[in-house]
C-alpha cells in the first residue's frame, strides 16, 4: 500500500513568517512530487511540483525533495492570512495514468 | 494552460433521482480522468478512474451501479449519481492530467460539483 504522510495540524503561524510544512512518503520508487493548495469548499489547486533532489523555488514557495529520506516540504515565506488553506502533498508512485497519492492535507492558520 | 471545467458547480436534487456532472479538459487530452470526493472537513477520497473509450477502473467500496462513469472522448468523462439519497451529498471534483504531458505531470482540478439530496 502506497502511502502519503502529512501532520494534520492545524500548523499556526504569526504573519510573516516562515511556514513549514512535510510530508514523507512510502514508496521508494516514486518519481514526482506536488503541492496543491485547497481553500475551504474549494477544489484543490496546484501550487508546486518537483522532480529530482534539492529545492524548488518559485515565488514566496520553495519545494525540497529527499528522496533518500523519502521526505518533502514546502515552506512558505512571509506568510499571509491568505495563505490559510489545507496543502496536500501528493506523489506519483506508478506509470502511465495511475493516480497520484494524496496525503490527507496539512490544515495551515496565519494570524494576521 | 491545463483547464479543467467541470459542471455543474453545484446542485440541489430530490431523493431518487439522478445527476449527471461532467467534466471536460478545455486545453488538453486526456486518456484518464479522475473523479474524487469529499466529504465535510475530510480528505479528498478517489472514487473511479474513467478512461477513454473503456470501463471505468472503481475504488473499493464504490458501487459502479450507482455512480456510472462514460469517457466519451478525449476531453469529455461525466459522472451520473444514479438514484441520489441524502448519504450521497459531497463534494465531487473531477481531475485529469494531459496526455502529452507523461507519467510525471501533475493532475489538474476541475472546480467541484456540490451536491444536495434533498
Amino acid at each position: 500500500q502506497k502511502e502519503v504522510e502529512q501532520n494534520s495540524g492545524p500548523l499556526s503561524v504569526p504573519e510573516g513568517a516562515i511556514a513549514s510544512l512535510n510530508c514523507t512518503y512510502s514508496d521508494r520508487g516514486s518519481q514526482s512530487f506536488f503541492w496543491y493548495r485547497q481553500y475551504s469548499g474549494k477544489s484543490p489547486e496546484l501550487i508546486m511540483s518537483i522532480y529530482s533532489n534539492g529545492d524548488k523555488e518559485d515565488g514566496r514557495f520553495t519545494a525540497q525533495l529527499n528522496k533518500a529520506s523519502q521526505y518533502v516540504s514546502l515552506l512558505i515565506r512571509d506568510s499571509q492570512p491568505s495563505d490559510s488553506a489545507t496543502y496536500l502533498c501528493a506523489v506519483n508512485a506508478g506509470s502511465g495514468n495511475t493516480p497520484l497519492v494524496f496525503g490527507k492535507g496539512t490544515r495551515l492558520s496565519v494570524i494576521a | 494552460g491545463a483547464v479543467v471545467s467541470q459542471h455543474p458547480s453545484w446542485v440541489i436534487c430530490k431523493s431518487g433521482t439522478s445527476v449527471k456532472i461532467e467534466c471536460r479538459s478545455l486545453d488538453f487530452q486526456a486518456t484518464t480522468m479522475f473523479w474524487y470526493r469529499q466529504f465535510p472537513k475530510q480528505s479528498l477520497m478517489l472514487m473511479a478512474t474513467s478512461n477513454e473509450g473503456s470501463k471505468a477502473t472503481y475504488e473499493q467500496g464504490v458501487e459502479k451501479d450507482k455512480f456510472l462513469i462514460n469517457h466519451a472522448s478525449l476531453t469529455l468523462s461525466t459522472l451520473t449519481v444514479t438514484s441520489a439519497h441524502p448519504e450521497d451529498s459531497s463534494f465531487y471534483i473531477c481531475s485529469a492530467k494531459p496526455m502529452t504531458g507523461g507519467d510525471n505531470s501533475p493532475l489538474h482540478f476541475g472546480n467541484g460539483t456540490r451536491l444536495t439530496v434533498t
